[in-house]
């Protein structure tokens, strides 16, 4: 059984260029959420995506945008990278009930480390 | 919104001893749930340890165990008989669930070092 699979592993980029991270989740799995985790810091949450629609957001700017494929892979995208963008991505699936619940288990990927210079 | 706190940046325990971390947070909901998460130096998030807010009984799981105390929205994390594997950052998190969504909100993190 696989788990959350993220790709690619590290990225290098250039101020004001856009870069496209992906994850694919746990087999079963329909939900899809995004974490930010700079250095030194936990996890902040991105953005949750599921039946191919952003479902909640956190305080993230609209350079920061997503995508959900009826796979329920997901894609991240960040236009415009800034210095401060450079972190470790984390992708986390779950899956959600018919109530549109969760049951609080989100299992991660081992993230993409994203550099910009 | 919630908030997580996690006053301890480091800790360092001898092999085989205990150690107890801290973690406080604050919520509005009436059901949620709090874990605790390893994250070794290969960056990979594990799951350590899951607590229902509704459940007054504290989580158990083998040598890692937590004090929830839903009054003072304390919930710390005792890890018994340390290993030198369980050297890690440690992260608390509680978790939001509504019918729009669910997200996790993370502590700061706390170092934990085992010594040999």
């Amino acid at each position: 059984d696989a788990g959350v699979t993220q790709s690619p592993t590290h990225l290098i980029k250039t101020r004001g260029q856009q870069v496209t991270l992906r994850c694919s989740p746990k087999s079963g799995h329909d939900t899809v959420s995004w974490y930010q985790q700079a250095l030194g810091q936990g996890p902040q949450f991105i953005f949750q995506y599921y039946e191919e629609e952003e479902r909640q957001r956190g305080n993230f700017p609209d350079r920061f945008s997503g995508h959900q494929f009826p796979n329920y892979s997901s894609e991240l995208n960040v236009n415009a990278l800034l210095l401060g963008d450079s972190a470790l991505y984390l992708c986390a699936s779950s899956s959600t009930g018919v109530y549109g619940t969760s049951g609080s288990m989100q299992y991660f990927g081992p993230g993409t480390r994203l550099t910009v210079l | 919104a919630q908030t997580v706190t996690q006053s301890q940046p480091e800790m360092s325990v001898q092999e085989a001893e205990t150690v107890t971390l801290s973690c406080t947070y604050d919520t509005s909901e009436s059901n949620y749930y709090l874990f605790w998460y390893k994250q070794p130096p290969s960056r990979q998030m594990i799951l350590v340890i899951r607590q229902e807010a509704y459940k007054q009984q504290n989580a158990t799981e083998n040598r890692f165990s937590v004090n929830f105390q839903k009054a003072a929205k304390s919930f710390s994390l005792k890890i018994s008989d340390s290993q030198l594997g369980d050297t890690a950052m440690y992260f608390c998190a509680s978790f939001r669930e509504e019918t729009s969504g669910s997200r996790l909100t993370f502590g700061e993190g706390t170092q934990l070092t085992v010594n040999p």
